[in-house]
C-alpha cells in the first residue's frame, strides 16, 4: 500500500538553527498538510497546501515557519530559527481530496529536539 | 476553534472486554475521523462517518454519531493486546477545504 515518507525519523538541533523537515506524500495525492505534537499532548495542525501553495494555516504558523514542494515529489517544512518550544513530533500528511473530507494518510513523523 | 474532546482521557481494560471512548465537538460539521496511534507513530486513518450518518461498522469497531449532541463514540469490541493505542476523533469545520482538527485522544491500555 502507498505511504507518506519523511526523513529524517529524528533530528537534533541547537536553539536559532534552520531545519528543514522531508516529506513525500503519496504520488497521485493533491493536498499536503503538516502537523506537530508536543510529547504526550494533542495533535496540533499546522498548515494546508494545494495547488502550489498554503490553503490554511494555524496560529501556530508564523513567520519562521515555511512550506515548500520544491520538485513535484518533495514537501518540506522549514523552521528558520528554532526555539526550545519547537521540539516536537512532526507529522506529515497527504489526501487525494480536499479539506477534511476525506481520510489523511499520515507519515511516521520526524522527532525534532531543540537543545 | 473547532475541535473534537475525547474522553476518558485514560481506559484500563482486560482482553475480550469493549471499550468505549467519547468525543465531544463544537460546531457543525462535515465528517468525524477517528484516528489511532501507536507510541512515538503516525496516526492511522480507523473510520469516517458523515453528518448525515448515525452509526458505521467496520470489523470490531463501532462509531456513533448524534449531530444534535454534537457528540460521538467509539467502541472496540472484543478487545486485544494489540488494540492498546491512543485514540483521536477528529473534525472538520463544516466547509469543504478546512483543516482537520484533533483532540487531545484517549489512551487505551489493554492487558492479556
Amino acid at each position: 500500500e502507498p505511504e507518506v515518507t519523511q526523513t529524517p525519523s529524528h533530528q537534533v538541533t541547537q536553539m536559532g538553527q534552520e531545519v528543514i523537515l522531508r516529506c513525500v506524500p503519496i504520488s497521485n495525492h493533491l493536498y499536503f498538510y503538516w502537523y506537530r505534537q508536543i510529547l504526550g499532548q494533542k495533535v496540533e495542525f499546522l498548515v494546508s497546501f494545494y495547488n502550489n501553495e498554503i490553503s490554511e494555516k494555524s496560529e501556530i504558523f508564523d513567520d519562521q515557519f515555511s512550506v515548500e514542494r520544491p520538485d513535484g515529489s518533495n514537501f518540506t517544512l522549514k523552521i528558520r530559527s528554532t526555539k526550545l518550544e519547537d521540539s516536537a513530533m512532526y507529522f506529515c500528511a497527504s489526501s487525494p481530496i480536499q479539506g477534511a473530507l476525506e481520510k489523511l494518510f499520515f507519515g511516521s513523523g520526524t522527532q525534532l529536539s531543540v537543545l | 476553534s473547532q475541535q473534537g474532546e475525547e474522553d476518558p482521557q485514560a481506559l484500563s481494560i482486560q482482553e475480550g472486554e469493549n471499550a468505549t471512548m467519547n468525543c465531544s465537538y463544537k460546531t457543525s460539521i462535515n465528517n468525524l475521523q477517528w484516528y489511532r496511534q501507536n507510541s512515538g507513530r503516525g496516526l492511522v486513518h480507523l473510520i469516517l462517518i458523515r453528518s448525515n450518518e448515525r452509526e458505521k461498522h467496520s470489523g470490531r469497531l463501532r462509531v456513533t454519531l448524534d449531530t444534535s449532541k454534537k457528540s460521538s463514540s467509539l467502541l472496540i469490541t472484543a478487545s486485544r493486546a494489540a488494540d492498546t493505542a491512543s485514540y483521536f476523533c477528529a473534525t472538520d469545520a463544516g466547509q469543504a477545504g478546512t483543516a482537520l482538527i484533533f483532540g487531545k485522544g484517549t489512551t487505551l491500555s489493554v492487558s492479556s
